[in-house]
């Protein structure tokens, strides 16, 4: 999975508790991206950062939150764990940018009970 | 929200045709298209990118692209049960934060009989 490492790679939590999921890379790639799949939406994005220290929100941003401090690992939060929540969460980055080529994780899946 | 419109399926083919998988968007100044394959349980996985109008070739997959009609699609010939995966079809375009982002359809689902 073109070097990209997400921990865990399952994860059963409760409402209202917070999660943190990480993705680690070392492909040295400035771009990366967190992911949700869910059955009928397809993948849509989260959060994505394009450098230490800078984030964006996607489209489905709402209850996460991202932190990068170092070029190969990027954090996502769920402040407060919701059913609404539960999907599977990929981690992707790209060399070339935005709206380019992505490379993925191996998933991560997150159920909220 | 960009849409980027698959058809579901299932798409079943015998083993050795061609698979044909369709794929329309609704930007019309989009500029970078994918194909991702994706089996059960994995990640999505890259296997043809297409920018200009036409062709591209790359070994058994052929992709074509007709921005006119807005349409790209995905040829597979010689179809093999290993080619039993969900294909997804990527289509850059602004999201409404303004930055420029890969949409996503939802995934065609190829079944290879053998």
């Amino acid at each position: 999975d073109a070097g990209i490492t997400q921990s865990p790679r399952h994860k059963v939590t409760e409402t209202g508790t917070p999660v943190t999921l990480r993705c680690h890379q070392t492909e040295n790639h400035r771009y990366m991206y967190w992911y949700r799949q869910d059955p009928g939406h397809g993948l849509r994005l989260i959060h994505y950062s394009y450098g230490v220290k800078d984030t964006d929100k996607g489209e489905v941003s709402d209850g996460y939150s991202v932190s990068r401090s170092k070029t190969e690992d990027f954090l996502l939060t769920l402040e407060s764990a919701t059913s609404s929540q539960t999907s599977v969460y990929f981690c992707a980055i790209s060399e070339s940018g935005m709206g380019e080529k992505l490379f993925f994780g191996s998933g991560t899946q997150l159920s909220v009970l | 929200q960009k849409e980027v419109e698959q058809n579901s399926g299932p798409l079943s083919v015998p083993e050795g045709a061609i698979a044909s998988l369709n794929c329309t968007y609704s930007d019309r100044v989009s500029q970078s298209f994918f194909w991702y394959r994706q089996y059960s349980g994995k990640s999505p996985e890259l296997i043809m990118s297409i920018y200009s109008n036409g062709d591209k070739e790359d070994g058994r997959f052929t992709a074509q692209l007709n921005k006119a009609s807005q349409y790209v699609s995905l040829l597979i010939r010689d179809s093999q049960p290993s080619d039993s995966a969900t294909y997804l079809c990527a289509v850059n375009g602004r999201g409404e934060t303004g930055a420029n982002n890969l949409f996503f359809g939802t995934g065609t689902r190829l079944t290879v009989i053998p």
